[in-house]
């Protein structure tokens, strides 16, 4: 079953723009991670987020997790049409040697 | 240095028929999990194999079997097929000591007919 939800579940920006994503979860987590899918072939890893940590960087992804509302963003910058991809968040359940992931947000970057 | 090998890239079935999928883990990783990801949904875990033992198991019937091999490879095996088996089929690979690190293969995409 699906950990939770991403909010949006699909979102159209032009390039420049920053997008937001948003991800709820629901159980105790050792760490979350952040995914990129295009078209439907591999995952590419983004970045993760310890369960002790409020907020990371890593080039233009900014990531923020709130482990009291059980909730993660991602934040990407001055988007590009090449960011035009699936994003998942993943949640690596303590005590569940498993991630578990959200539906997803379709980011569209208009040139 | 190679990352995750998923094969085949591509595969049609006919429903009742079984299929083995194939994969060999990123180089120095000795733990393989495999998930299915239906068309517009997130993946959803199957299993995962350590030191050739299935660890842990996802909400799958035993349909759903796997296999891992002493140089960490791993197969996945799913009997009588059914229309809705056909899926992405993502293999990920990690170090069992190392919380998180998981690298995912490019995927076979099942389609059963």
């Amino acid at each position: 079953s699906q950990q939770g939800e991403e909010d949006p579940q699909a979102l159209s920006i032009q390039e420049g723009e920053n997008a937001t994503m948003n991800c709820s979860y629901k159980t105790s987590i050792n760490n979350l991670q952040w995914y990129r899918q295009n078209s439907g072939r591999g995952l590419v890893h983004l970045i993760l987020i310890r369960s002790n940590e409020r907020e990371k960087h890593s080039g233009r992804l900014r990531v923020t997790l709130d482990t009291s509302k059980k909730s993660s963003s991602l934040l990407i910058t001055a988007s590009r049409a090449a960011d035009t991809a699936s994003y998942f968040c993943a949640t690596d359940d303590t005590g569940r040697r498993a991630l578990t992931f959200g539906s997803g947000t379709r980011l569209q970057v208009q040139p | 240095d190679a990352g995750v090998t998923q094969s085949p890239t591509h595969l049609i079935k006919t429903r009742g028929q079984q299929v083995t999928l194939r994969c060999s883990p990123k180089s120095g990783h000795d733990t393989v999990s495999w998930y299915q990801q239906a068309l517009g949904q997130g993946p959803q875990f199957i299993f995962q194999y350590y030191e050739e033992e299935e660890r842990q198991r996802g909400n799958f019937p035993d349909r759903f079997s796997g296999h891992q091999f002493p140089n960490y490879s791993s197969e996945l095996n799913v009997n009588a097929l059914l229309l809705g088996d056909s899926a992405l089929y993502l293999c990920a690979s990690s170090l069992n000591r190392n919380q998180g690190g998981y690298t995912f293969g490019s995927g076979t995409r099942l389609t059963v007919v």
